[in-house]
Formats: C-alpha cells, sequence, structure tokens
C-alpha cells in the first residue's frame, strides 16, 4: 500500500493569510507514461462527505475558488489556501489513486487564529 | 445532477453481516466511464477505501477491495434499481464508522481509477450488542 503522510496534524492561520499543507507518499505517484501525478485534495466540513478540490496534484475541480491551488510532483505535494476565509475552516486530505487500495492522508484540520 | 443515497441498518450486532445500498440518481449507473466505491470514516478519525466496482465496458461487474477486508467484503450493482451494495461479514466494534458510497472516473481502455468526484452523505453503522 502507498501510505499517505500530512502535516501538519492541525493549522491555524488568520483570515486572509495563506495556509500551507503538506502530503507526502510512500513511493511515487507520478505516472511515467503521461506524466500526471495521481493525486488529490478534499475538503471535509463537519457532518458532510468529503468535497474534491484538486486532481492530477494541481487541477481545480470546476467550482472551486482560485484561492485554492496544488502543486508537487512525485511523492512532495502541497495545498495552498492564498487567503484563508472563515468557510474554510475544514479537515483536509490528500488521497492517491495511483495504485489500489487507493488511501488517503491522516488529515490536516484547519482553523482559523 | 447525479446524487448517492446510502442506506440500511444503523445497527449490527457483532459477528453478524452489515449490508448497505447506495441508490444513484439523476443518471444511469452504467452511463459514462465511472467506478462506485464505499469508503468509511470512524468518528474523528481518517477515510478509509474498501473498494469499488465497474459498471460499464468489458470490466461491468468487476470489483476489488481493500486487502485489510478483502476476506469480509463484497461489493455488487444492480443495475435494473440504479444500485450498488456492500456486504461486510462477521462485524466488530472496529468496523463502526460513518459508511460513503462514492463514484470516481476511470480511464478507457486502461481502466486506471481516477479522482472521486462524487459523494453520499453517509451513513453512520455502529457494531453493538
Amino acid at each position: 500500500d502507498i501510505e499517505m503522510t500530512q502535516s501538519p496534524d492541525s493549522l491555524a492561520v488568520s483570515l486572509g493569510e495563506r495556509a500551507t499543507i503538506n502530503c507526502k507518499s510512500s513511493q511515487s505517484v507520478l505516472y511515467s507514461s503521461n506524466n500526471k501525478d495521481y493525486l488529490a485534495w478534499y475538503q471535509q466540513k463537519p457532518g458532510q462527505p468529503p468535497k474534491l478540490l484538486i486532481y492530477w496534484a494541481s487541477t481545480r475541480e470546476s467550482g472551486v475558488p482560485d484561492r485554492f491551488s496544488g502543486s508537487g510532483s512525485g511523492t512532495d505535494f502541497t495545498l495552498t489556501i492564498s487567503s484563508l476565509q472563515a468557510e474554510d475552516v475544514a479537515v483536509y486530505y490528500c488521497q492517491q489513486y495511483y495504485s489500489t487500495p487507493i488511501t488517503f492522508g491522516q488529515g490536516t484540520r484547519l482553523e482559523i487564529e | 445532477q447525479v446524487q448517492l443515497q446510502e442506506s440500511g441498518p444503523g445497527l449490527v450486532k457483532p459477528s453478524q453481516t452489515l449490508s448497505l445500498t447506495c441508490t444513484v440518481s439523476g443518471d444511469s449507473i452504467t452511463s459514462g466511464t465511472y467506478y462506485w466505491s464505499w469508503i468509511r470514516q470512524p468518528a474523528g478519525k481518517g477515510l478509509e477505501w474498501i473498494g469499488r466496482i465497474y459498471t460499464s465496458g468489458s470490466a461491468s461487474g468487476s470489483a476489488k477491495y481493500n486487502p485489510s477486508l478483502k476476506s469480509r467484503v463484497t461489493i455488487s450493482v444492480d443495475t435494473s434499481k440504479n444500485q450498488f451494495s456492500l456486504i461486510l461479514s462477521s462485524v466488530t466494534a472496529a468496523d463502526t464508522a460513518v459508511y460513503y458510497c462514492a463514484r470516481g472516473q476511470h480511464t478507457l481502455p486502461e481502466y486506471q481509477l481516477l479522482q472521486i468526484d462524487c459523494w453520499g452523505q453517509g451513513t453512520l453503522v455502529t457494531v453493538s450488542s
């Protein structure tokens, strides 16, 4: 199994400031034949299912605000929220779909400072 | 717009079998290049992928499971009802969780799994006597 490790476990950021969440995979999730990273980011608010934010490590899902961006390749990835809004309080998960079983990071709880 | 809804008993006794159904509305479960998954989340914890099933093309009906649960899990599909189902046998308290059904995309012709883009609201299943 590919293990996904996120850092930090929790994060407090002031409104309007930048939030950065990191994700590391135990092996590369870059598929050489198409040069795509099989990595997604999800946002989960209390009592709700996860919501897809980013796929292919950096492609924003339709309707996701452009303050959310993803970067990285291979084994190291980052989710950045450029200017934190109150509605961004949530737990964020990275996920690899390079191989089965699909695996998720342990989650990063984002709060307002 | 496709919607997914889980249904099934909220309480299961230890050693018995958990059975859940996901009803898909807004589109046919056989349309497009999608796979259908079950994912669970114990209270206050992270997400665990249980398995997936394909419903179209040459791999239709093909299921694959997380090795951690493989011996106890079956995922099946009923295209006439636009539903897919989860059976988990010999449950213990460790199987207590919110269970989500979800839809993901896949490639053709390789059937590579891609991102999960649609989730049900989830249903809490408690294993207790």
